[in-house]
């Protein structure tokens, strides 16, 4: 059964810095993975998706890559802005029918 | 172009109360979900429709019905609500349901209170 799971759960860090933001997942016969940023009370917004043929996308200071074979993800975050302060989840598409989240990380950027 | 539109924002409803959840679309796509965000369960699918004219049972489809009334509209029914239903429910909705057209764009959510 696919786990999807993301480390850390929260992550607070002054402004301006780089930051990583994990997911990982049990299987990895994927079709793909999408990472979303969810603002408090409101829905998901995609951020980057990425097939199961690419290693990585890239979208202004963000970039994602994907290791299939070892089951992980990274959102990498550059020059972090207190607009960044948001829940990050992951999410894998499995079958034509299932995609599983991940349980999201809380980032908190100080200013 | 509004994305993903639903209504209500916000609803409670007693036990054995049924009601209708709208969600409408108007980029086009062909295909649309519903998920259900729990705290601790995060968001798990319930019904999707790959196409205008489709349904099929996601991960929770007990206790939920849904409509794909045309291609920009697919509705989820309770049809006698109950406590275990309170949640946060989102429809969404992406162009294709396979390949690079996969991305998922999201409505604003229903809250739903279960009494």
């Amino acid at each position: 059964k696919q786990e999807v799971t993301q480390i850390p759960a929260a992550l607070s860090v002054p402004e301006g810095e780089n930051l990583v933001l994990n997911c990982s997942f049990t299987d990895s016969a994927i079709y793909n993975l999408q990472w979303f940023r969810q603002d408090p009370g409101k829905g998901l917004t995609s951020l980057l998706l990425i097939q199961s043929s690419q290693r990585e996308q890239t979208s202004g200071r963000l970039n994602a890559s994907l290791d299939k074979s070892s089951g992980r993800s990274t959102l990498y975050i550059a020059a972090s802005q207190p607009g960044d302060s948001a829940t990050y989840l992951c999410a894998v598409k499995t079958s034509y029918d299932k995609v599983i989240f991940g349980p999201g990380t809380s980032l908190s950027v100080i200013p | 172009n509004a994305g993903v539109t639903q209504t209500p924002k916000f609803q409670v409803l007693k036990t054995g109360q049924s009601m209708t959840l709208q969600c409408a679309q108007d980029m086009n796509h062909n295909s649309m979900y519903w998920y259900r965000q729990d705290p601790g369960m995060g968001l798990r699918l319930i019904y999707y429709s790959a196409s205008e004219g489709t349904t099929d049972k996601g991960e929770v489809p007990n206790g939920y019905n849904v409509s794909r009334l045309n291609k920009r509209e697919f509705s989820l029914r309770l049809e006698s609500a109950a406590p275990s239903q309170t949640s946060v429910y989102f429809c969404a909705s992406t162009m294709d349901w396979t390949g690079l057209r996969e991305t998922q764009y999201f409505g604003p959510g229903t809250r739903l209170l279960v009494l």
